[in-house]
């Protein structure tokens, strides 16, 4: 099975600064990895899909980068909405893995 | 609108069993990837089931042999359905739908929460 180790677990920031979140493969995905966003008590919510590319309706200061077993999600120009907790997620092969999640707390 | 609404969740006592249920709508779940994940209370994410278009079926192996995901076309409706049940599935249980091209988890239900207690 595929282990995701997800990276800070936590991490406080203010309104405006671009915060950067990391995930690693235990072995190559290429370039199948998703990034959601969850908040208290709702669903997930699909960011960012094939490591790269921005689901439709998602703001463009969501971007993420990588491949193989080194992925980032970053958020520019937080908003107060971005508040909440991330996580990829690894489609690689079955079982699914997600990473632990990151709590982005405001500063 | 395209939309998953799960319902089924409850109060269960340990080894009880229980059948979830994932009412799709605005798309066909035959023709889709359909799974079952679940978050524990104050946890992340587990990936717990998928059934293919073809009707295979994989688990996670937390719930191999317990757990059961099936689909019913003509109700549009995917199941999972839990058996010999432990405290350690209690969560919340989501529905969500594998897009067939971006191989990600783009269509969510509310989810539907599953308390396994005596």
């Amino acid at each position: 099975d595929i282990q995701m180790t997800q990276s800070p677990s936590s991490l406080s920031a203010s309104v405006g600064d671009s915060v950067t979140i990391t995930c690693r493969a235990s072995q190559t995905i290429n370039t199948y990895l998703n990034w959601y966003q969850q908040k208290p008590g709702k669903a997930p919510i699909l960011l960012i899909y094939a490591a790269s590319s921005l689901q439709s309706g998602v703001p463009s200061r969501f971007s993420g980068s990588g491949s193989g077993t080194s992925f980032t999600l970053t958020i520019r120009s937080l908003q107060p909405e971005d508040f909440a907790t991330y996580y990829c997620l690894e489609s690689y092969s079955i079982p699914y893995t997600f990473g632990q999640g990151t709590r982005l707390e405001i500063k | 609108e395209v939309q998953l609404v799960e319902s089924g969740g409850g109060l269960i006592q340990p080894g009880g069993s229980l059948r979830l249920s994932c009412a799709a709508s605005g798309f066909t779940v035959s023709s889709n990837y359909m799974n079952w994940v679940r978050q524990a209370p104050g946890k992340g994410l587990e990936w717990v089931s998928i059934i293919y278009r073809d009707g295979t079926t994989y688990y996670a192996d937390s719930v191999k042999g317990r757990f059961t995901i099936s689909r019913d076309n003509s109700q549009n409706t995917v199941f999972l359905q839990m058996n010999s049940l432990r405290a350690e599935d209690t969560a919340v249980y989501y529905c969500a739908r594998r897009h067939s091209s971006r191989n990600a988890f783009d269509i969510w239900g509310r989810g539907t929460m599953v308390t396994v207690s005596s």
